[in-house]
């Protein structure tokens, strides 16, 4: 599958602070998915994005993909401790090809 | 509607012993895949299953692991003669025939002493 790489490895903020993940390609994706997995969870579901500079928000998620399509962030505003978790892009045939993901740790 | 269900929830094995992890997917659902997740890491990729049809198994280390889906019953993940290394969390997960998202079990974490 084609290879996703995402940063940071870690992100450390204050409750409040926004955050964001990238998650970039070489070569063109047909689609990114993202998901959340919480310490000692599993992987949920967040958002499909297929479309060229795409861009959709849940609350205070905004998922973007880029134009040319290598690449998609994920911007957290105004983070919460309920934030905490590991964040996975995901190229997808029909299996996924995750990133190693971003670890968000939120402090209050 | 239950989630995908995966048992067991931990699995303890001794090196040389085998490992079974069953997964029941979402009703509806007739796609099954498997990933593997070592600590600190990203999951990968192992097999996806559809109905008594193995679709893709590249991701499948080529000894001691095998993987079914039977007409009736759960998809088995099978792991013969276990090394420390196989020590890991296995999460499997499922999709409506015309895949998109997927759902994911809770997992089996798998220890090998």
């Amino acid at each position: 599958g084609q290879q996703v790489m995402q940063i940071p490895q870690y992100q450390h903020v204050q409750e409040g602070e926004d955050f964001t993940t990238y998650c970039n390609s070489s070569t063109t994706l047909s689609n990114i998915q993202w998901y959340k997995q919480r310490p000692g969870g599993h992987p949920v579901f967040l958002i499909q994005l297929v479309k060229s500079g795409e861009v959709k928000k849940q609350k205070r998620l905004t998922f973007q993909f880029g134009e040319a399509k290598k690449n998609s962030s994920l911007h957290i505003t105004a983070t919460q401790t309920t934030d905490v978790g590991t964040y996975f892009c995901a190229n997808s045939g029909y299996a996924l090809n995750f990133g190693k993901g971003t670890s968000l740790l939120v402090t209050p | 509607n239950a989630g995908v269900m995966q048992n067991p929830r931990h699995l303890v094995r001794r090196r040389g012993q085998e490992a079974r992890l069953r997964c029941s997917p979402m009703k509806g659902h007739s796609h099954v895949y498997w990933y593997r997740q070592l600590p600190e890491e990203g999951l990968k990729f192992m097999v996806y299953l559809q109905k008594e049809n193995i679709i893709d198994e590249s991701g499948m280390p080529k000894e001691r692991f095998s993987a079914e889906f039977p007409k009736e019953g759960p998809s088995i993940l099978r792991i013969q003669q276990v090394v420390r290394g196989d020590s890991a969390a296995y999460f499997c997960a499922s999709s409506p025939p015309s895949p998109s998202e997927q759902y994911f079990g809770p997992g089996t974490r798998l220890t090998v002493t």
